[in-house]
């Protein structure tokens, strides 16, 4: 199997404050991992490409100071939201890629939905 | 840069009709990969069918199917006998070929598919 999980599923937060957002790739491990947002019938975008060990790769226009990405271990990597704002208020969705070249596609999570009040 | 449209915001079915989404993509490469998805109202991002550009041959998943013409950079999804659970949002999207970051996507701005009873 390729079992992504996502935590929390959904949260709330105030304005201002920070939000932890993990994804977790449980039954393999992944040297790439890729964070989207989807904003309310709207497509996913890309944020950017995290790897184990390294610096995230960001998307143009996306603020790497305020979407802290870190990926410290092969089934773990997480989206800090840092001063978060009701405009970043969004459903956040994280794929993992398995080793090797055996599946052709990253497997998705199941989702955060976070809302900033 | 790679972009993918489906120029269908909506479409609407009757059960156990045939419907067809479509869907081109604009790319300079001449390996990659092209994957319809389906989103529920849960959000789950779930795989309904993949096409490797290097294959000739239509990908089939049961009553899903694809028509892709790469010289036309088309690529359409038809679902037979559509059935109730079949409504949900559907994208369209491309990967580049090879490994790691190439594991990323590019979505269409996806088609709202109702079936109706």
């Amino acid at each position: 199997g390729a079992v992504v999980s996502q935590h929390p599923s959904w949260v709330i937060c105030k304005s201002g404050t920070s939000v932890k957002i993990e994804c977790r790739s449980l039954d393999f491990q992944a040297t790439t991992m890729f964070w989207y947002r989807q904003f309310p019938k709207q497509s996913l975008m890309l944020m950017a490409t995290s790897n184990e060990g390294s610096k995230a790769t960001y998307e143009q226009g996306v603020e790497k100071d305020k979407f802290l990405i870190n990926h410290a271990s092969l089934t773990l990597s997480t989206l800090t939201v840092t001063s978060a704002h009701p405009e970043d208020s969004s459903f956040y969705i994280c794929s993992a890629k398995k080793p090797g070249q055996g599946a052709t596609e990253a497997f998705f999570g199941q989702g955060t939905r976070l809302t900033v009040v | 840069a790679q972009t993918v449209t489906q120029s269908q915001p909506e479409m609407s079915v009757q059960e156990a009709e045939t419907v067809t989404l479509s869907c081109t993509y604009d790319t300079s490469e001449s390996d990659y990969y092209l994957f319809w998805y389906k989103q529920p109202p849960s959000r789950q991002m779930i795989l309904v069918i993949r096409q490797e550009a290097y294959k000739q041959q239509n990908a089939t998943e049961n009553r899903f199917s694809v028509n892709f013409q790469k010289a036309a950079k088309s690529f359409s999804l038809k679902i037979s006998d559509s059935q109730l659970g079949d409504a949900a949002m559907y994208f369209c999207a491309y990967r580049r070929g090879g490994g790691g970051s190439n594991y990323k996507l590019t979505f269409g701005k996806g088609t709202l598919l109702t079936v109706n009873p």
